[in-house]
């Protein structure tokens, strides 16, 4: 219950493509999933988060859906660039605890 | 501003050896993190502390100790390096908790244990 699934694995994407990665979890009491961004050398750096009032939210090109029913929660990277390339991670969380749960992470490569 | 420093950046570490990896915060947060990251399987929490004093454990805590006696530090110490405890280590912190505000992570310390 404790888990988030994060897939794909990885995912290579031409320049200017839509990169999706999703994520599932089954605890039903979280409620706060935040995005983190992770280039190689580096450590992880949060993109972007949502929390369960709201169904979609968009900074940038980078946008979260969000699906309370199914339990589910995806990264869109619209118009995908070369400098998008990293690992990106899911996270959930209760509200105002101290722990995230991460999921395993996805390889991003854009070609040009 | 230096945020979150980990040192050393890499170690090789003989089996039952100990070692202490340090990590520093200078932005005044009251949460700290270790984690390890080990390929394919994300970020696993070790141990964390809401402030000086106090330390808890995470997911994974067996073989590892921390200390929090100041704001700004919290080491994570390995007792007697095991072949299981190479990985990535990153520290973190949050104004808040993990569950409300960002973690601003170090670039982390690549341990290898033979």
């Amino acid at each position: 219950q404790q888990q988030v699934k994060q897939s794909p694995q990885s995912l290579i994407v031409q320049k200017g493509g839509i990169s999706i990665i999703n994520c599932a979890y089954e605890n039903t009491a979280f409620d706060y999933f935040p995005w983190y961004q992770q280039f190689p050398g580096k450590g992880p750096a949060l993109l972007i988060a949502i929390r369960p009032d709201v169904s979609e939210k968009k900074e940038g090109r980078f946008t979260i859906s969000f699906n309370k029913s199914a339990k589910q929660f995806s990264l869109h990277i619209m118009d995908s660039q070369p400098g998008d390339s990293a690992t990106y991670f899911c996270a959930a969380s209760y509200y105002n605890t101290d722990k995230l749960i991460f999921g395993t992470g996805t390889r991003l490569q854009v070609f040009p | 501003n230096a945020g979150v420093t980990q040192t050393p950046k890499f170690r090789i570490l003989k089996i039952g050896q100990s070692m202490t990896l340090q990590c520093t915060q200078d932005m005044n947060h009251n949460y700290m993190y270790w984690y390890r990251q080990d390929p394919g399987m994300g970020l696993k929490l070790i141990y964390y502390s809401v402030g000086a004093g106090i330390t808890d454990k995470g997911e994974v805590p067996n073989g590892y100790n921390v200390s929090r006696s100041t704001t700004e530090d919290f080491p994570l110490r390995l007792e007697l390096a095991a072949p299981s405890q190479t990985s990535v280590y990153f520290c973190a912190s949050s104004y808040g908790g993990a569950g409300n505000s960002p973690l601003h992570f170090g670039n982390g310390t690549r341990l290898t244990v033979t």
